[in-house]
């Protein structure tokens, strides 16, 4: 799998919106971009996932850079529970392939 | 209803024991996971299994023996275990893109 690159650390207002970086400039034509985030004592959890085009959910958006080789995930209003490590991942992910997480970003949220 | 679900959540014993961890998912999967996450929060996967069948082995020292009873289930048995087994244990399952993780498994070697 390619390589993501994100900074180890951000620091966001409690109800401001937070913009998390990844960069994967090696990523290729089938890679998909996943998100994932752990919160404290719990196991990752899904966030959101796109291929080409901006997607969003009801966690979060994801912003995906016109060449693929980077993409931001947007929390719109950061609140105290959004603190965790998020985790930008590529895949390929034919069904059996497993997710290759790397340090992730660690996501302080302040009252 | 939780999807995946891990038995125990903590477990304490000591160097040389046997231990097994339980995972069970409820979401019709045919992929499951084992994950290890040390103490630097690294997670890494261990194994890969693709219905009831072992797909990855990620040098996973021998002592580690994944056993998937049905689609549903992926225990993880260790033997011996060693000091160094001390981590966070995840159990995971996934389908059409999307992974849904267990709460983990809090193992402490004395």
């Amino acid at each position: 799998d390619a390589k993501t690159t994100q900074p180890n650390s951000m620091e966001s207002n409690e109800e401001e919106p937070v913009h998390l970086p990844c960069n994967h400039s090696t990523i290729s034509g089938t890679d998909y971009i996943h998100w994932y985030r752990q919160l404290p004592s719990q196991g990752p959890e899904y966030v959101i996932h796109g291929l080409t085009s901006n997607v969003n959910n009801r966690m979060a958006s994801l912003a995906i850079a016109e060449d693929r080789k980077s993409s931001t995930l947007i929390l719109h209003r950061a609140t105290l529970r959004d603190a965790a490590v998020y985790y930008c991942i590529l895949s390929s992910y034919s069904g059996n392939t497993p997710l290759v997480f790397g340090k992730g970003t660690r996501l302080s949220v302040i009252a | 209803d939780t999807a995946v679900s891990q038995t125990p959540k903590y477990l304490v014993t000591q160097m040389g024991n046997d231990k097994s961890i339980k995972c069970e998912q409820n979401l019709g999967h045919d992929t499951m996971y084992w994950y290890k996450q040390d103490s630097k929060k690294f997670l890494k996967i261990m194994f890969s299994y693709n219905n009831k069948e072992l797909i990855i082995n990620e040098t996973v020292p021998n002592r580690f023996s994944p056993k998937s009873p049905d689609k549903a289930h992926l225990n993880l048995h260790i033997n011996s275990l060693e000091l160094g087994d001390s981590a966070v244990y995840f159990c995971a399952s996934s389908q059409e893109r999307r992974a849904f993780f267990g709460q983990g498994t809090r193992l402490t070697v004395v």
